[in-house]
């Protein structure tokens, strides 16, 4: 079967840095995504990883180990707007996108 | 501006009474998709349509039907909506769907939210 867990809730402090992990199962794999939702919006695209590694983009990384079918999300210098759900989603062998539930962070002065 | 919208942004309806939510993207998308959003469950995709002419179910279809006579837009229709279908729903395209592109982002419209009572 296929399945994606990632935890409900994490809270981190304005400055510091939070890692956002999720793991995933499936049969066939076309890549892996990351999305940014602030409450009451749309989702907006974060990254996309498909080989193994670290992606940087500014203040937002993002790693995957398909062997270990296992993702995070790294976030740096945090902001008060970063706080938001982020969710992550994975391309299985048909091309479709399995969403986890996303994660809610909650950032402290 | 390259956008996806989606109307109408709230509605209130009542059980059996049929409604369309409208979907149009203006950035020339062959892929484009409907989800379902509600707390504690993530994204729930509905129907999509890789190209004009052709749809697929996605994890939860019942109770809803689409259509794609043009490329622009995939409306979202509920024949005899029912209470268990009021949810916060968005509309999505990307470029191409079926190709594991270097990058195959989706672009989601602003959302509508349904009540049915």
């Amino acid at each position: 079967g296929q399945n994606i867990d990632q935890p409900t809730e994490m809270t981190a402090t304005e400055g510091a840095i939070v890692q956002i992990n999720c793991t995933y199962q499936t049969s066939g794999f076309n890549g892996l995504f990351w999305y940014q939702q602030h409450a009451g919006e749309a989702p907006t695209f974060l990254s996309y990883n498909v080989l193994d590694g670290l992606e940087e983009k500014g203040r937002f990384s993002s790693f995957l180990s398909r062997s270990k079918g296992y993702s995070y999300l790294l976030l740096k210098e945090l902001q008060m707007k970063d706080s938001a759900s982020y969710l992550c989603a994975f391309m299985d062998s048909n091309y479709q996108l399995i969403w986890g539930a996303g994660t809610k962070l909650i950032i402290k002065p | 501006e390259a956008q996806v919208t989606q109307n109408p942004r709230y509605l209130i309806t009542v059980t059996g009474k049929k409604l369309t939510v409208t979907c149009s993207q203006n950035m020339n998308h062959e892929y484009m998709s409907w989800y379902r959003q509600d707390p504690g469950l993530g994204l729930r995709q509905i129907y999509y349509s890789m190209n004009v002419e052709v749809t697929d179910k996605g994890d939860v279809p019942e109770g809803y039907k689409v259509s794609r006579k043009e490329k622009r837009n995939f409306p979202l229709i509920l024949e005899s909506p029912s209470p268990n279908q009021t949810s916060l729903y968005f509309c999505a395209s990307s470029p191409r769907g079926g190709e594991p592109l270097s990058y195959n982002e989706q672009f989601f419209g602003p959302g509508t939210r349904l009540t049915v009572l």
